[in-house]
């Protein structure tokens, strides 16, 4: 059962242009949504992140949309640039009581190019 | 500078071995966790710890063990490596309390043959 989907596996977009990244969930129950990105042959870096009762999250060049209605989300990179390329994982955070626990996409590789 | 450590970039291992792959956080978090990344799947949770000798199964334990003695340190066991266990394996820790970002490792790539 994938709870969080990203059903494009890549995008290329042009320097200077703006990057949306579309991410899918099923489970309601999240409390927020983060995004990561990651390069070859590194861990995952954090980026943005959006609480569940929020609809928009700005940082820099980085905004994140949240629809709950439409249980998606999204994230735009404005203006994209070519250290951007990389790949994009959003997931969806619950705690548990216990623990947070992050449940990832299956991630859209991104690639800026000149 | 937060950091999450783990102890190989790349792992050769014959099927049937036992794997170890090690990791340690310098930031006191009480959660930790391992996730494999394989293409097309994302990152899938193996195991996560919520205190010392604590943890709990996530989404794909089968094949795997954890292990942690201390806090700072979150050992994935693989008690006899098969070819479909070749992956990256990522490390994360983060602190409890409300929202928090997860910390990854720089991954492990571990191949089986």
């Amino acid at each position: 059962d994938q709870q969080v989907k990203q059903n494009s596996p890549s995008l290329s977009v042009q320097e200077g242009r703006i990057s949306i990244l579309n991410c899918d969930y099923t489970n309601s129950m999240f409390d927020y949504f983060l995004w990561y990105k990651k390069y070859p042959a590194e861990g995952p870096t954090f980026l943005i992140s959006i609480s569940s009762i929020k609809d928009k999250n700005e940082d820099g060049r980085f905004t994140v949309f949240l629809n709950k209605s439409a249980k998606h989300l999204s994230l735009h990179i404005v203006p994209s640039q070519p250290g951007d390329s990389a790949v994009y994982f959003c997931a969806g955070e619950k705690n548990t009581g216990i623990a947070s626990k992050l449940t990832f996409g299956t991630g859209t590789r991104l690639q800026v190019t000149l | 500078d937060v950091k999450v450590t783990q102890s190989s970039r790349y792992l050769v291992k014959r099927t049937g071995e036992k794997v170890f792959l090690e990791c340690v956080q310098d930031m006191d978090h009480e959660n930790m966790f391992w996730y494999r990344q394989d293409p097309g799947l994302g990152l899938r949770l193996i195991y996560f710890s919520y205190d010392v000798k604590m943890k709990e199964k996530g989404d794909i334990p089968e094949g795997y063990s954890v292990s942690r003695e201390k806090k700072e340190r979150f050992s994935l066991i693989l008690e006899s490596a098969s070819t479909n266990q070749t992956s990256m394996y990522l490390c994360a820790s983060s602190s409890t309390g409300g929202y928090t970002e997860a910390f990854f490792g720089q991954g492990t790539r571990l191949t089986v043959v």
